[in-house]
């Protein structure tokens, strides 16, 4: 199967800054990538999709670039709302997988 | 508004076994792709089952293949989960979500919690 590594696990930052988040897939996927955002007691919300594209009514400040093996989700400036933990997904081949989560917090 | 409103979780002992069932609304349940998702207590997120709009496919992750099985009856728009020889690692809140463009997920309910002790 697909291992995905996301890095950092956690990552402590303040409103305002920039925020960059790494997946890794264990082989190429093309940009068969997702990224989604889980707030406590909150089902995952789709942020990402096709490595890059934002899903319906997701703000412009977060965006998501790589392929193959290599994957990146910024956020361009924390708003208070964005802290929570963040899990990429592949969709390239089954079974289809998550990473393991980088939860940002607030410095 | 679109919604999932999952249902049929619960206390079960080692062996035992539930249906969990996935109601949709909002959407065009028939012409979705949909799969089951769970996170178990502090964990991170794990693929269950999938399941194409017309049910002429579906795939199940290694660890419940043989003891779970995915199904939909697009008439009332469900989406329904059998699980069977349920495990204590098993135990996991229980989402069903809407598949986008072959497979991320979109739409996803609040998830039912499943606890097998």
């Amino acid at each position: 199967e697909i291992v995905l590594t996301q890095s950092p696990a956690t990552l402590s930052l303040s409103p305002g800054e920039r925020a960059t988040l790494s997946c890794r897939a264990s082989e190429s996927i093309s940009i068969n990538l997702a990224w989604y955002q889980q707030k406590p007691g909150q089902a995952p919300r789709l942020l990402i999709y096709d490595a890059s594209d934002r899903a319906t009514d997701i703000p412009a400040r977060f965006s998501g670039s790589g392929s193959g093996t290599d994957f990146t989700l910024t956020i361009s400036s924390l708003e208070p709302e964005d802290f929570a933990v963040y899990f990429c997904q592949q969709r390239s081949d089954w079974p289809l997988t998550f990473g393991q989560g980088t939860r940002l917090d607030i410095k | 508004e679109v919604q999932l409103v999952e249902s049929g979780g619960g206390l079960v002992q080692p062996g035992g076994s539930l249906r969990l069932s996935c109601v949709v609304s909002g959407l065009a349940f028939g012409s979705s792709d949909m799969g089951w998702v769970r996170q178990a207590p502090g964990k991170g997120l794990e693929w269950v089952a999938a399941i194409t709009s017309a049910s002429e496919s579906s795939r199940h992750a290694d660890s419940v293949r043989g003891r779970f099985i995915i199904s939909r009856d697009n008439s009332k728009n469900t989406l329904f989960l059998q699980m069977n020889s349920l495990r204590s690692d098993d135990t996991a809140i229980y989402y069903c979500a809407k598949g986008h463009f072959r497979w991320a997920f979109d739409f996803w309910g609040r998830g039912t919690v499943v606890t097998v002790s």
